[in-house]
């Protein structure tokens, strides 16, 4: 019944590897995104998806690929992992613009690059 | 630049008592949204309360309700009857013109037994 899922949940991996986070959501949702929460707590926008088409695309490495194979999925992939990149990444939906829709998080992706 | 300031990083309040948590933000746009979202240990981020800027009425849910005063652009969040499971991080965030959610430093809010 998990509205906005994503997996996995923890991940460690070494510097240099290529992982990927996958998101799914059951909501009907058109719209799909990817935050970074830094270690301050502070969430940014990386990617938003609507109909599959890339709509945000902040000042993100280009290690960061997006791709969203359907409406329903917004998968996550980096290439050659920094240190710098360990975060909690949330994926996130909703139906139209966030501007006037609520916004669903997933639980977060716990990423550890050692 | 468009600003969100939660100036409290962390409260601490009585079961049962009433607490309210502060934030500020910054816009020149007349027409907006703000949001208080909760993150419990869990991580996730659950809505609490949204406001429509052109709505006056101040919006309530349960036990959870927002000061929204335009002017001073504050939007403070009051929990009345606080409970155990709502101790959590306390996130408001603001919608900008490029549909991009701006997001305070977050208020711990500790709930003592």
């Amino acid at each position: 019944d998990t509205a906005v899922s994503q997996t996995p949940k923890y991940l460690v991996t070494q510097m240099g590897n290529d992982k990927s986070i996958k998101c799914e959501q059951n909501l009907g949702h058109d719209t799909m995104y990817w935050y970074k929460q830094d270690s301050k707590k502070f969430l940014k926008i990386m990617f938003s998806y609507n109909n599959k088409e890339l709509i945000i695309n902040e000042t993100v490495p280009n290690r960061f690929s997006p791709k969203s194979p359907d409406k329903a999925h917004l998968n996550l992939h980096i290439n050659s992992l920094e240190l710098g990149d360990s975060a909690v990444y949330f994926c996130a939906s909703s139906q139209g613009s966030a501007a006037r829709n609520t916004i669903y998080f997933g639980e977060g992706s716990w990423l550890t690059v050692v | 630049a468009q600003t969100v300031t939660q100036s409290q990083p962390e409260m601490s309040v009585q079961e049962a008592e009433t607490v309210t948590l502060s934030c500020t933000y910054d816009t020149s746009e007349s027409d907006y949204y703000l949001f208080w979202y909760k993150q419990p240990p869990s991580r996730q981020m659950i809505l609490v309360i949204r406001q429509e800027a052109y709505k006056q009425q101040n919006a309530t849910e349960n036990r959870f309700s927002v000061n929204f005063q335009k002017a001073a652009k504050s939007f403070s969040l009051k929990i009345s009857d606080s409970q155990l499971g709502d101790a959590a991080m306390y996130f408001c965030a603001f919608i900008d013109s490029n549909y991009q959610l701006i997001w305070g430093a977050g208020t711990k809010l500790i709930i003592k037994p």
